[in-house]
Protein backbone atom coordinates (compact mmCIF):
# COMPACT_ATOMS: atom_id res chain seq x y z
CA UNK A 1 0.00 0.00 0.00
CA UNK A 2 1.69 3.24 -1.07
CA UNK A 3 -0.93 5.78 0.70
CA UNK A 4 -1.69 6.67 -2.81
CA UNK A 5 -5.38 7.21 -3.67
CA UNK A 6 -7.79 7.46 -6.51
CA UNK A 7 -11.32 7.60 -7.86
CA UNK A 8 -12.95 6.18 -8.97
CA UNK A 9 -11.60 3.07 -9.91
CA UNK A 10 -13.75 2.31 -12.87
CA UNK A 11 -16.11 4.43 -14.95
CA UNK A 12 -17.44 4.62 -18.56
CA UNK A 13 -18.10 7.51 -20.36
CA UNK A 14 -18.99 8.11 -24.13
CA UNK A 15 -16.91 9.99 -27.43
CA UNK A 16 -17.11 13.93 -26.65
CA UNK A 17 -17.67 14.02 -22.72
CA UNK A 18 -15.73 15.09 -20.32
CA UNK A 19 -14.46 13.21 -17.23
CA UNK A 20 -12.57 14.44 -13.87
CA UNK A 21 -10.14 11.54 -12.36
CA UNK A 22 -9.27 12.42 -8.75
CA UNK A 23 -6.03 11.47 -7.01
CA UNK A 24 -5.17 11.77 -3.15
CA UNK A 25 -1.20 11.65 -2.73
CA UNK A 26 0.74 10.53 -0.09
CA UNK A 27 0.72 12.61 3.05
CA UNK A 28 3.98 15.36 3.06
CA UNK A 29 3.88 14.49 -1.02
CA UNK A 30 4.63 17.83 -2.60
CA UNK A 31 4.47 16.57 -6.27
CA UNK A 32 2.20 14.76 -8.32
CA UNK A 33 2.27 13.55 -12.02
CA UNK A 34 0.01 11.57 -14.05
CA UNK A 35 0.55 8.39 -16.46
CA UNK A 36 -1.99 6.87 -19.18
CA UNK A 37 -1.26 3.32 -19.45
CA UNK A 38 -2.99 1.39 -22.61
CA UNK A 39 -3.80 -2.46 -22.85
CA UNK A 40 -0.37 -3.88 -23.23
CA UNK A 41 1.78 -0.69 -22.48
CA UNK A 42 4.27 1.09 -20.27
CA UNK A 43 2.36 3.77 -18.51
CA UNK A 44 3.10 6.83 -20.68
CA UNK A 45 4.14 10.43 -18.92
CA UNK A 46 1.26 12.91 -19.00
CA UNK A 47 1.86 15.15 -16.91
CA UNK A 48 3.28 16.61 -13.46
CA UNK A 49 2.49 19.25 -10.67
CA UNK A 50 5.14 20.93 -8.04
CA UNK A 51 3.39 23.25 -5.90
CA UNK A 52 0.31 23.67 -7.66
CA UNK A 53 2.04 24.67 -10.51
CA UNK A 54 2.42 22.09 -13.82
CA UNK A 55 6.32 21.44 -14.12
CA UNK A 56 6.59 19.18 -16.95
CA UNK A 57 4.29 17.75 -20.08
CA UNK A 58 4.65 14.56 -22.41
CA UNK A 59 2.99 14.42 -25.34
CA UNK A 60 -0.46 14.75 -24.40
CA UNK A 61 -3.17 17.30 -26.30
CA UNK A 62 -4.64 20.46 -24.40
CA UNK A 63 -8.00 18.61 -23.81
CA UNK A 64 -5.89 17.18 -21.38
CA UNK A 65 -5.46 19.30 -18.56
CA UNK A 66 -5.09 19.11 -14.79
CA UNK A 67 -5.10 20.24 -10.90
CA UNK A 68 -3.21 20.37 -7.64
CA UNK A 69 -4.57 21.69 -4.71
CA UNK A 70 -3.22 22.89 -1.68
CA UNK A 71 -4.02 19.82 0.12
CA UNK A 72 -1.81 18.11 -2.42
CA UNK A 73 -4.61 15.88 -3.71
CA UNK A 74 -4.81 16.42 -7.60
CA UNK A 75 -7.33 16.25 -10.33
CA UNK A 76 -6.93 15.31 -14.11
CA UNK A 77 -9.45 16.42 -16.40
CA UNK A 78 -9.87 15.30 -20.23
CA UNK A 79 -12.05 17.06 -22.31
CA UNK A 80 -14.18 15.56 -25.85
CA UNK A 81 -13.11 11.70 -24.99
CA UNK A 82 -12.16 10.09 -27.90
CA UNK A 83 -11.99 6.19 -28.19
CA UNK A 84 -8.51 5.67 -27.46
CA UNK A 85 -8.82 7.55 -24.34
CA UNK A 86 -9.56 4.20 -23.24
CA UNK A 87 -6.82 2.98 -20.41
CA UNK A 88 -5.57 3.00 -17.26
CA UNK A 89 -4.56 6.40 -15.78
CA UNK A 90 -2.07 6.32 -12.79
CA UNK A 91 -1.42 8.59 -10.33
CA UNK A 92 2.07 9.04 -8.84
CA UNK A 93 3.25 11.10 -5.86
CA UNK A 94 6.53 11.92 -4.46
CA UNK A 95 8.64 14.15 -2.40
CA UNK A 96 10.76 15.81 -4.14
CA UNK A 97 14.01 18.09 -2.44
CA UNK A 98 16.07 19.03 -5.06
CA UNK A 99 17.37 15.87 -6.60
CA UNK A 100 14.61 13.33 -7.50
CA UNK A 101 12.24 10.98 -5.31
CA UNK A 102 10.54 7.30 -5.74
CA UNK A 103 7.31 7.83 -7.31
CA UNK A 104 4.35 6.36 -4.97
CA UNK A 105 2.09 4.92 -7.45
CA UNK A 106 -1.81 4.37 -7.37
CA UNK A 107 -3.64 1.83 -8.06
CA UNK A 108 -5.19 3.75 -10.87
CA UNK A 109 -8.69 4.43 -12.16
CA UNK A 110 -9.85 2.30 -15.77
CA UNK A 111 -11.48 4.62 -17.96
CA UNK A 112 -13.90 2.84 -21.04
CA UNK A 113 -15.19 5.33 -23.95
CA UNK A 114 -17.83 3.86 -25.76
CA UNK B 1 11.01 6.89 -26.22
CA UNK B 2 12.70 4.32 -23.33
CA UNK B 3 16.35 4.58 -23.78
CA UNK B 4 15.99 0.84 -22.65
CA UNK B 5 16.31 -2.74 -23.52
CA UNK B 6 14.74 -5.77 -22.06
CA UNK B 7 13.36 -9.35 -22.91
CA UNK B 8 9.90 -9.27 -24.02
CA UNK B 9 8.99 -12.26 -21.34
CA UNK B 10 10.96 -14.75 -18.94
CA UNK B 11 10.13 -17.61 -17.06
CA UNK B 12 11.44 -18.88 -13.58
CA UNK B 13 10.49 -21.81 -11.36
CA UNK B 14 9.54 -20.56 -7.66
CA UNK B 15 12.37 -20.80 -4.76
CA UNK B 16 14.86 -20.32 -7.66
CA UNK B 17 16.91 -16.39 -8.31
CA UNK B 18 15.58 -14.82 -10.82
CA UNK B 19 17.73 -12.55 -12.71
CA UNK B 20 16.46 -10.05 -15.33
CA UNK B 21 18.61 -8.09 -17.93
CA UNK B 22 18.51 -5.00 -18.91
CA UNK B 23 20.24 -2.86 -21.38
CA UNK B 24 21.11 0.95 -21.74
CA UNK B 25 23.75 1.39 -23.63
CA UNK B 26 23.37 5.35 -24.02
CA UNK B 27 22.93 5.96 -20.53
CA UNK B 28 24.06 9.31 -19.57
CA UNK B 29 26.61 10.18 -16.70
CA UNK B 30 23.83 11.52 -14.73
CA UNK B 31 21.48 8.78 -15.18
CA UNK B 32 20.12 6.55 -12.56
CA UNK B 33 19.25 2.87 -13.60
CA UNK B 34 15.78 2.49 -11.95
CA UNK B 35 13.42 -0.64 -11.91
CA UNK B 36 9.67 -0.95 -11.31
CA UNK B 37 7.54 -3.54 -11.27
CA UNK B 38 3.42 -3.76 -12.06
CA UNK B 39 1.71 -6.65 -11.14
CA UNK B 40 -1.54 -7.48 -12.85
CA UNK B 41 -4.36 -4.87 -12.26
CA UNK B 42 -2.12 -2.44 -9.79
CA UNK B 43 -0.15 0.60 -9.98
CA UNK B 44 3.53 0.15 -10.65
CA UNK B 45 5.73 -0.50 -7.28
CA UNK B 46 9.18 1.02 -6.62
CA UNK B 47 11.80 -1.90 -6.38
CA UNK B 48 15.21 0.02 -6.63
CA UNK B 49 17.46 1.96 -8.44
CA UNK B 50 21.37 2.49 -8.50
CA UNK B 51 23.90 4.90 -10.21
CA UNK B 52 26.98 2.68 -10.62
CA UNK B 53 27.54 1.01 -7.64
CA UNK B 54 25.63 -2.46 -6.94
CA UNK B 55 22.66 -1.77 -4.90
CA UNK B 56 20.78 -4.17 -2.29
CA UNK B 57 17.56 -3.78 -0.45
CA UNK B 58 14.82 -6.18 0.97
CA UNK B 59 13.05 -7.13 -2.24
CA UNK B 60 16.18 -7.09 -4.75
CA UNK B 61 19.51 -6.61 -5.53
CA UNK B 62 20.78 -4.38 -8.79
CA UNK B 63 23.68 -5.48 -10.52
CA UNK B 64 25.17 -2.41 -12.64
CA UNK B 65 28.53 -3.56 -15.17
CA UNK B 66 31.49 -1.12 -15.11
CA UNK B 67 30.78 0.98 -17.97
CA UNK B 68 27.29 1.28 -16.92
CA UNK B 69 25.51 -0.04 -20.09
CA UNK B 70 23.35 -2.98 -19.20
CA UNK B 71 22.23 -4.09 -15.73
CA UNK B 72 20.82 -6.81 -14.03
CA UNK B 73 17.97 -7.28 -11.59
CA UNK B 74 18.29 -10.15 -9.32
CA UNK B 75 15.19 -11.51 -6.95
CA UNK B 76 17.05 -14.06 -4.89
CA UNK B 77 14.14 -16.02 -3.87
CA UNK B 78 11.57 -15.74 -6.65
CA UNK B 79 8.00 -16.24 -5.04
CA UNK B 80 4.71 -16.92 -7.39
CA UNK B 81 3.70 -13.62 -6.15
CA UNK B 82 7.04 -11.91 -8.31
CA UNK B 83 4.62 -12.91 -11.47
CA UNK B 84 4.54 -9.42 -12.53
CA UNK B 85 5.93 -6.72 -15.48
CA UNK B 86 9.37 -5.29 -14.55
CA UNK B 87 10.31 -2.08 -15.60
CA UNK B 88 14.14 -1.07 -15.99
CA UNK B 89 14.13 3.23 -16.73
CA UNK B 90 16.87 5.38 -16.87
CA UNK B 91 16.32 8.43 -15.80
CA UNK B 92 18.23 11.71 -14.35
CA UNK B 93 17.91 12.13 -10.74
CA UNK B 94 16.14 15.19 -10.35
CA UNK B 95 12.89 16.55 -9.21
CA UNK B 96 10.51 16.91 -12.56
CA UNK B 97 12.36 14.33 -14.71
CA UNK B 98 9.78 11.98 -15.83
CA UNK B 99 10.01 8.16 -15.78
CA UNK B 100 9.77 6.58 -19.21
CA UNK B 101 8.49 3.34 -19.72
CA UNK B 102 8.92 0.69 -22.16
CA UNK B 103 6.94 -2.27 -22.48
CA UNK B 104 9.22 -4.25 -19.93
CA UNK B 105 9.50 -7.84 -19.12
CA UNK B 106 6.86 -9.98 -18.08
CA UNK B 107 8.31 -12.41 -15.40
CA UNK B 108 6.10 -15.40 -15.08
CA UNK B 109 7.25 -17.43 -11.68
CA UNK B 110 6.39 -21.17 -11.98
CA UNK B 111 5.43 -23.69 -9.43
Amino acid sequence: ETGVTQSPTHLIKTRGQQVTLRCSSQSGHNTVSWYQQALGQGPQFIFQYYREEENGRGNFPPRFSGLQFPNYSSELNVNALELDDSALYLCASSLVRGGGGELFFGEGSRLTVL
Amino acid sequence: DAKTTQPPSMDCAEGRAANLPCNHSTISGNEYVYWYRQIHSQGPQYIIHGLKNNETNEMASLIITEDRKSSTLILPHATLRDTAVYYCIVRVNSGNTPLVFGKGTRLSVIA
